[in-house]
């Protein structure tokens, strides 16, 4: 079975630029959260999804947006990019909120 | 407002060696937790889910218990190898969203 599929795996932006993330969920499973993580941090809490309805949004500007999609797959869109914006930017599916949450392997945006 | 602390930041042991380490939160109403595994610039790989119900669960080497009420997690390694070597995160998930807060993890360095 497959995982939990993000893309793209690297990404370099200009400041001022937009970027979208994708990710594909587990097979039925229902939800999707996002993550970013600077180094040397522990991923911080981003955006939630269960049933195409945003359930939980973390402590970002709204430059910060998300959706998810009828087939359980998700965006995460950022507008305005800046510098502290460089991360690591995870995805994870559950099948339903708080289960138990499996990561992708994650996007690396680069923003210079 | 829930606050995950990993001790030690950093831990080194040789080949064999059995070891501990740990995690605290500051409410004990949490939905359960999960101890991740990281290797460098990837995605987290999941390693135990724990129930908040449960006091601990086991896989092969890997044993961690949870003790609700004093706010603790522990993750065992039983004769570690060189493999295990990565930064271990902790994550509890409560509220109402159920997202996952992250402590900033040990960096585990196994020596042959």
């Amino acid at each position: 079975d497959a995982g939990v599929t993000q893309s793209p795996t690297h990404l370099i932006k200009t400041r001022g630029q937009h970027v979208t993330l994708r990710c594909s969920p587990i097979s039925g499973h229902k939800s999707v959260s996002w993550y970013q993580q600077v180094l040397g941090q522990g991923p911080q809490f981003i955006f939630q999804y269960y049933e195409k309805e945003e359930r939980g949004r973390g402590n970002f500007p709204d430059r910060f947006s998300a959706r998810q999609f009828p087939n359980y797959s998700s965006e995460l869109n950022v507008n305005a990019l800046l510098l502290g914006d460089s991360a690591l930017y995870l995805c994870a599916s559950s099948l339903w909120t708080g289960y138990g949450y499996t990561f992708g392997s994650g996007t690396r945006l680069t923003v210079v | 407002k829930q606050e995950v602390t990993q001790i030690p930041a950093a831990l080194s042991v040789p080949e064999g060696e059995n070891l501990v380490l740990n995690c605290s939160f500051t409410d004990s109403a949490i939905y359960n937790l999960q101890w991740f595994r990281q290797d460098p610039g990837k995605g987290l790989t999941s390693l135990l889910l724990i129930q908040s119900s449960q006091r601990e669960q086991t896989s092969g080497r890997l044993n961690a218990s949870l003790d609700k009420s004093s706010g603790r997690s522990t993750l065992y390694i039983a004769a570690s190898q060189p493999g295990d070597s990565a930064t271990y995160l902790c994550a509890v998930t409560g509220g109402a969203t159920n997202k996952l807060i992250f402590g900033t993890g040990t960096l585990l360095a196994v020596q042959p």
